[in-house]
């Protein structure tokens, strides 16, 4: 159990287009999802925070109408890259938090690879 | 604010070898933990967690982790690696009643058969 899944899994877009990153918990509601860019031999830096029927709550620097959040139902959320340029290439990756008696466990999705030209 | 410190940046072992990884955080009130692995090509899967209970938490695969509250860590450990346990290993650690999750930066390990 504990299914998350990423689409598309990999994008390759036009500078100043923008791109939009589904995340689906398949087995589980979740009303809390996260969104991570995974640099090259660096570890997952959280971007914001996606609570399901609320305004999604950023990590310090990363802008947001730059990374816009919805998470329109219990079972996804989306993430969508603004007039992407070159610096936004990154591996984005989302989770889906299954809580259990309080305490809660993330599940991840697969990841994107977004490569903007 | 909660962080995450992992001191083996990459390890190498022979296959049968014994395993431990640091992992070591930051923050004084209840906390819970967790390591995560993602093995070449996949993504980041639950390898195991502690919330509460019993320090000592196994996971799958054979590995376990120890709490020690005293030394803020929670070292992985396996008592013999394989060849398929070659992979990266993410500590993680949020505090209790909220969500939002600290990585460490990684450990990779190489088994060599």
């Amino acid at each position: 159990g504990a299914v998350v899944s990423q689409h598309p899994s990999r994008v390759i877009c036009k500078s100043g287009t923008s791109v939009k990153i589904e995340c689906r918990s398949l087995d589980f509601q979740a009303t809390t999802m996260f969104w991570y860019r995974q640099f090259p031999k660096q570890s997952l830096m959280l971007m914001a925070t996606s609570n399901e029927g609320s305004k999604a709550t950023y990590e310090q620097g990363v802008e947001k109408d730059k990374f816009l959040i919805n998470h329109a139902s219990l079972t996804l959320s989306t993430l969508t890259v603004t007039s992407a340029h070159p610096e936004d290439s990154s591996f984005y990756i989302c989770s889906a938090l299954r809580t259990s008696g309080g305490a809660g466990s993330q599940y991840f999705g697969p990841g994107t690879r977004l490569t903007v030209l | 604010a909660q962080s995450v410190s992992q001191h083996n940046h990459h390890v190498i072992l022979s296959e049968a070898a014994s395993l431990e990884l640091g992992c070591n955080y930051s923050y004084g009130g209840t906390v819970n933990l967790f390591w995560y692995v993602q093995y070449p090509g996949q993504h980041l899967q639950l390898l195991l967690k502690y919330f509460s209970g019993d320090p000592l938490v196994k996971g799958i695969k054979g590995f376990e982790a120890e709490f020690i509250k005293s030394k803020f860590s929670f070292n992985l450990r396996k008592p013999s690696v394989q060849w398929s346990d070659t992979a990266e290993y993410f500590c993680a650690v949020n505090s209790g009643g909220y969500q939002k999750v600290t990585f460490g930066t990684g450990t990779k390990l190489q088994v060599i058969p």
